[in-house]
């Protein structure tokens, strides 16, 4: 079974700073997606950056980025330069072929004004 | 606007009392799925379907059942609530099985007393 692991619970950055947040998962999979998911308080899903395990390139949207190391099975976020609004339990999420989504326990992040 | 609609947004009910929590999408999406999210333990999946009359159990299918008849709706059924099922359920849908991300509706908070 393919598990995903957010070892931080929470996380806090000043704004304007960049935060980086970390995600492991296990598989024996080969082809499979990866996500980070963002969950304000509005407790709203709002997926933010997603990622193809056969593309070697790392997955850019915006000021989120991902550094996906597939061999070591990692996959973490980048937020540059943040912004209040970016305060929001964040999700790292895998899923395989047949659908079946396995998410982290997830990790809180602050921005501080 | 393309969106998932689920309803009701809170609901508090209790033991044993039979509920349906209803999901629509106007997407024409084949994929729907549902998750509860519990502090600590992020989202698990309960029941996915690949289209109309095919379901199949995700993490934690127990106490849970499903329908799909028509492609757009996708209720979940608690035939008999019981305090363990007080929660967050979201439920998501997507285009296919690879290349689209999950939608997620608004969220249903579930109180069983």
């Amino acid at each position: 079974a393919q598990t995903v692991t957010q070892s931080q619970p929470e996380m806090s950055v000043q704004e304007a700073e960049t935060v980086t947040l970390s995600c492991t998962y296990d598989t024996s999979e080969n082809n499979y997606y990866l996500f980070w998911y963002k969950q304000p308080p509005s407790r709203q899903m709002i997926l933010v950056i997603r990622q193809e395990a056969y593309k070697q390139q790392n997955a850019t949207e915006n000021r989120f980025s991902v550094n996906f190391q597939k061999a070591a099975k990692s996959f973490s976020l980048k937020i540059s330069d943040s912004q209040l609004g970016d305060t929001a339990m964040y999700f790292c999420a895998f899923m395989k072929g047949n659908s079946k989504l396995t998410f982290g326990k997830g990790i809180t992040l602050s921005v501080r004004p | 606007e393309a969106q998932v609609t689920q309803n009701p947004r809170y609901l508090i009910t209790v033991t044993g009392k039979k509920l349906t929590v209803t999901c629509s999408q106007n997407m024409n999406h084949e994929y729907m799925s549902w998750y509860r999210q519990d502090p600590g333990l992020g989202l698990r999946q309960i029941y996915y379907s690949m289209n109309v009359e095919v379901t199949d159990k995700g993490d934690v299918p127990e106490g849970y059942k499903v329908s799909r008849k028509e492609k757009r709706n996708f209720p979940l059924i608690l035939e008999s609530p019981s305090p363990n099922q007080t929660s967050l359920y979201f439920c998501a849908s997507s285009f296919d099985r690879f290349n689209s991300p999950l939608h997620f509706g608004n969220g249903t908070r579930l109180t069983v007393t």
